[in-house]
């Protein structure tokens, strides 16, 4: 069963950071491309970043490149996002996301497992 | 960027009828849409990828089609579990866009 587990969400104040991190099981973590995608709470869906299976390909959506990064250790089976100058705006539960592709040297972008989210708060 | 609508935004059925949504694309995207169900408190899951490619364990009463611009999700048979709200999302180009999204509920 694929699982995929977020953490490291929380309050933080304007200007501040976060490294959220998701951890990987049930699949070959190695083999597909991983996402962040946000939801402020009843509202809709925005992918955040995505990297490759070999971190060869990495994107972010405009409103936060350059202050955010993803990065992935895939011994760990692990994706992190740090983020930095946190604004009120970037709030929302940020989803871990799997690609469905393997080996997809592009992110794809087709989303097939999702964890459960972790909250982010900024806020003064 | 690929800027990607959805109508309607909520809709009212009764268990049994048969639904439609729509998701209409800025630019042609060929056959680059997934569609996923949210229910609150729950994580979206993936039900059609590539317009109309069923993704599994997704109960058959679900299809998809289009290309293009134009895509619709069919629910044939609406059951008490697919009340929840709907996106679309294009998979064609940076950065992958959704759909606002259809809330379905019941009438």
């Amino acid at each position: 069963e694929v699982q995929l587990v977020e953490s490291g969400g929380g309050l933080v104040r304007p200007g501040g950071s976060l490294r959220l991190s998701c951890e990987g099981s049930g699949f070959i973590f190695d083999d597909y491309a991983m996402h962040w995608v946000r939801q402020v709470p009843g509202k809709g869906l925005e992918w955040v970043s995505g990297i490759s299976w070999n971190s060869g390909a990495i994107g972010y959506v405009d409103s936060v490149r350059g202050r955010f990064t993803i990065s992935r250790d895939n011994a760990k089976k692990s994706l992190y996002l740090q983020m930095k100058s946190l604004r009120a705006e970037d709030s929302a539960l940020y989803y871990c996301v799997k690609d469905f592709t393997q080996y997809s040297s592009n992110l794809n972008g087709d989303f097939d497992y999702w964890g459960q989210g972790t909250l982010v708060s900024v806020s003064s | 960027d690929i800027q990607v609508t959805q109508s309607p935004s909520s809709l009212s059925a009764s268990v049994g009828d048969r639904v439609t949504i729509t998701c209409r694309a800025s630019h042609s995207i060929m056959t680059y849409v997934n569609w996923y169900q949210q229910k609150p408190g729950e994580a979206p899951r993936l039900l059609i990828r590539a317009a109309s490619s069923l993704h599994s364990g997704v109960p058959s009463r679900f299809s998809g089609s289009g290309s293009g611009t134009d895509f619709t999700l069919t629910i044939s048979g609406l059951q008490p579990d697919d009340f929840a709200t709907y996106y679309c999302q294009q998979s064609f180009g940076p950065p992958r866009t959704f759909g606002q999204g259809t809330k379905v509920e019941i009438k």
